[in-house]
């Protein structure tokens, strides 16, 4: 079955860009599902960021959108995050998912296991 | 942007009990509704979605109703595995969001 691994730095400092890698396994990632970015707090709820269809689409959180990349190589079948100008805000567990369109079923039901980006100095 | 407003925001209850998890829609979104369960220290897991279908390997405890701005989740009968936090989710239309979610402690 699908897996997701997000990897990348745990430390960003903060005015720099934060990236993230979630590396698709068991599946392709140009099969018809939309890759999706998500983001917890510390102790807060979850955030959608944005989401990416394998030729290159996107979508993104109002809020965010002036920041925020999110990129596919179909080559190394992985996604991709990008954002930049953090600040301690942007403290969270940052999770890769899979959202899945065949309906009725609209929802993100393959995630990875989630990585702690820490943005401090 | 649809905002999602779930109720309550923590609730303790005891194994065996019958409970409810309230979440709504600033808007209409038809059955476009989608549940998560997330355990400290793990990813959320898809345990509902369209409102009521429950996702495979789910246990047939946890059940989902509602449509248009209001939605319900229903666990008939409690479980030690069950105290985490729910989080309802709409994917009417980007940008997703989710509700700030439930916690559901032992009482």
């Amino acid at each position: 079955q699908v897996q997701l691994q997000e990897s990348g730095p745990g430390l960003v400092k903060p005015s720099g860009t934060l990236s993230l890698t979630c590396a698709v396994s068991g599946g392709s990632i140009s099969s018809s599902n939309w890759w999706s970015w998500v983001r917890q707090p510390p102790g807060k709820g979850l955030e959608w960021i944005g989401e990416i269809w394998h030729t290159g689409s996107t979508n993104y959180k109002s809020s965010l959108k002036s920041r925020v990349t999110i990129s596919v190589d179909k080559s190394k079948n992985q996604f991709s995050l990008k954002l930049s100008s953090v600040t301690a805000a942007d403290t969270a567990v940052y999770y890769c998912a899979r959202v899945t369109i065949t309906i009725p079923l609209y929802g993100m039901d393959v995630w990875g296991q989630g990585t702690t980006v820490t943005v401090s100095s | 942007d649809i905002q999602m407003t779930q109720s309550p925001s923590s609730l303790s209850a005891s194994v065996g009990d019958r409970v409810t998890i309230t979440c709504r829609a600033s808007q209409s979104i038809s059955t476009f509704l989608n549940w998560y369960q997330q355990k400290p220290g793990e990813a959320p897991k898809l345990l509902i979605y369209a409102a009521s279908s429950l996702q495979s390997g789910v246990p047939s405890r946890f059940s989902g109703s509602g449509s248009g701005t209001d939605f319900t989740l229903t666990i008939s009968s409690l479980q030690p595995e069950d105290f985490a936090t729910y989080s309802c989710q709409q994917s009417y239309s980007t940008p997703y969001s989710f509700g700030q979610g439930t916690k559901l402690e032992i009482k």
